[in-house]
Order: structure tokens, then C-alpha cells, then sequence
């Protein structure tokens, strides 16, 4: 069966400060599709990324980045320098579809607060 | 991305009644669903909201409870009938994107919903 694991339930930063957050996946398919999600505390899911399972060139996009490693089933997300505008829960989410059949199987979500 | 807007954005309302709650999208989408968050938790899959004919519901949600329609590529509607206080969500919609983006969902901004 597919699962997300975010272990980290609650992250503090200082603004400024570099933070990752872990996403575990497991599946058994070999085509699948990774993604994060931004929920900042409006409510309104934000897409981020996605990633599919046959490309595993890291990814940066301004101060966020991304490390896919599937030999140890990882998604991870960095945000540099962080800033107060990043406080929000954030999700990890599997896909053997792409998102198109509805079928995305969501991590709990990491809530992160960065304070000035 | 399409342009995703939800009504109500929140609603409060009596044990026993029935909400309904609307997505409408600024451009045609092959796919709609509906997803349901509960308060502290991550998102599940209700339903997809299929166009012209009956929703295809997740386990667990049956349509009595929660009748979906689709009357074309741009609109949704789905219903939480006879409502308890478990019940007490946010509920989104969400769309697939067009051409290379066909495989991500984009998620509406949600609906509040706080059941008495």
C-alpha cells in the first residue's frame, strides 16, 4: 500500500535560518509521482512541486530546493534563509498517477513557524 | 494555472441541516474532486466529480451522504447532508492542469465549514 510519512510534526525557526523537512514514501509501484503542498493558515492548498520517479535531479527553486533519493524513499524539502512569509503546514504527497485519477495520498503535513 | 474559487468560503451550521458547497473554475478541466480536512489533519479524497454522470466515491463516503454534480467542465457542487458535528472540516476542491501540467491538482481555496 502507498504511504507518506512526515515525521516532523512541528518545526521553529528563526527567520533567517535554514530549514528541511523530511517526507518518507513508501509504494510499490515503480512509476509514481511526489509532490508538496503548501497550506498557509488562509486555508488554500499551494502547489510546489512535482516529481516523477524516473528523475531524481534535485531541484531549486529560489530559496526553496528539493532532494529526491530513492534509494532510501525521500523527498526532502529545504528552505533557505527562511522567512515569516513560509509559516504554514506543508504536505508530502504520492501519486502512481500523476494527480490526474484524484488518487494522492497525503503525508499528515509538517507545521512550520518561522518567527522574526 | 485555472483559476479555482469555492462558495462559501465558511459557513456555521445546525446539526441535522445540509450545506452545499460550489466549485467553480475560470477554464475547462478534464477532472474534478473533492477532498475533505478534517481539523488538524490531512487531506482525504472523497470523491471524484465526474461530468455527465454519477461521482465515483473513496471508501468510507457513500453519496447519500455526500451527492456530487458535474454539470459541465467548469462546475461542481458537492452536499453535506444531514450534518454532525463531526463533520466540522474543510472541504476543496480540486482540478488537474492543462497540457504539461495535466498531472498536478491545483486546489480551490477551500470551504469552512463548523458544524453546532
Amino acid at each position: 500500500a502507498q504511504k507518506v510519512t512526515q515525521a516532523q510534526t512541528e518545526i521553529s525557526v528563526v527567520e533567517k535560518e535554514d530549514v528541511t523537512l523530511d517526507c518518507v514514501y513508501e509504494t510499490r509501484d515503480t512509476t509514481y509521482y511526489l509532490f508538496w503542498y503548501k497550506q498557509p493558515p488562509s486555508g488554500e492548498l499551494v502547489f510546489l512541486i512535482r516529481r516523477n520517479s524516473f528523475d531524481e535531479q534535485n531541484e531549486i527553486s529560489g530559496r526553496y530546493s528539493w532532494n529526491f533519493q530513492k534509494s532510501t524513499s525521500s523527498f526532502n524539502f529545504t528552505i533557505t534563509a527562511s522567512q515569516v512569509v513560509d509559516s504554514a503546514v506543508y504536505f508530502c504527497a504520492l501519486s502512481e498517477y500523476g494527480g490526474s485519477q484524484g488518487n494522492l495520498i497525503f503525508g499528515k503535513g509538517t507545521k512550520l513557524s518561522v518567527k522574526p | 494555472s485555472a483559476v479555482i474559487s469555492q462558495k462559501p468560503s465558511r459557513d456555521i451550521c445546525q446539526r441535522g441541516t445540509s450545506l452545499t458547497i460550489q466549485c467553480q473554475v475560470d477554464s475547462q478541466v478534464t477532472m474534478m474532486f473533492w477532498y475533505r480536512q478534517q481539523p488538524g489533519q490531512s487531506l482525504t479524497l472523497i470523491a471524484t466529480a465526474n461530468q455527465g454522470s454519477e461521482a465515483t466515491y473513496e471508501s468510507g463516503f457513500v453519496i447519500d451522504k455526500f451527492p456530487i454534480s458535474r454539470p459541465n467542465l467548469t462546475f461542481s457542487t458537492l452536499t453535506v447532508s444531514n450534518m454532525s458535528p463531526e463533520d466540522s472540516s474543510i472541504y476543496l476542491c480540486s482540478v488537474t492542469g492543462r497540457g504539461q501540467r495535466r498531472e498536478t491538482q491545483y486546489f480551490g481555496p477551500g470551504t469552512r465549514l463548523l458544524v453546532l
